[in-house]
């Protein structure tokens, strides 16, 4: 069975400002997805960005980046120049990619950012 | 892009009645879906996966009775809560799965039940 592990319950930034939070994952598949949610206080699920096992680059959207160490198995998001919008809270997610149905997207706990004025 | 529609997005009742909350892919066909329970600042604790034309299959310690769950056609799934009483309140969200990997699963925007 897989494992996500999120070990900041909450984080906080300043305005423009740069943060990383971390995530780390357990599995013995080799072809997996890994993802970063947003939930802001509206509560609906947000797909912020993607990164596929295979690849070896990191994935960016924008003002978001990821840090992709397979054999440490570790999966990090930087939030760049961070706004006010940005707060929320950030899920870590990771699903296989094999066989005919993706099936159970596995959750860390959560990390709640919050961003400052 | 794909959509998917849950109603209603807030529901206080009375305990002891049963409550449905339906799931719809607006734009897709869904051979899958899934129900979370999500408490506050708490992660997204799967219940159970929702296959259509048969049985769903329910994570371990979920009470089927308790949570029915109808998975009658490729757009639509719906969760009953029987019987629901305080305990029972939360945030209930469902998503409905894909064939693109890019998005494996596309969110309900989710339920706040209250049991009063």
């Amino acid at each position: 069975a897989q494992t996500v592990t999120q070990s900041q319950p909450e984080m906080s930034v300043q305005e423009a400002e740069t943060v990383t939070l971390s995530c780390t994952y357990d599995t013995s598949e080799n072809n997996y997805y890994l993802f970063w949610y947003k939930q802001p206080p509206s509560r609906q699920m947000i797909l912020v960005i993607r990164q596929e096992a295979y690849k070896q680059q990191n994935a960016t959207e924008n003002r978001f980046s990821v840090n992709f160490q397979k054999a440490a198995k570790s999966f990090s998001l930087k939030i760049s120049d961070s706004q006010l919008g940005d707060t929320a809270m950030y899920f870590c997610a990771f699903i296989n990619a094999g066989g005919t149905s993706y099936g159970k997207l596995t959750f860390g706990q959560g990390t709640i950012l919050t961003v400052h004025p | 892009g794909a959509v998917v529609s849950q109603h209603p997005s807030w529901v206080i009742c009375k305990s002891g009645t049963s409550v449905k909350i339906e799931c719809r892919s607006l734009d897709f066909q869904a051979t899958t879906m899934f129900w979370y329970r999500q408490f506050p600042k708490q992660s997204l604790m799967l219940m159970a996966t929702s296959n259509e034309g048969s049985k769903a299959t329910y994570e371990q310690g979920v009470e089927k009775d308790k949570f029915l769950i109808n998975h009658a056609s490729l757009t639509l799934s719906t969760l009953t809560v029987t019987s629901a009483h305080p305990e029972d309140s939360s945030f209930y969200i469902c998503s409905a799965e894909t064939e693109y990997s890019n998005q494996p699963q596309h969110f309900g925007d989710g339920t706040r039940l209250s049991i009063l």
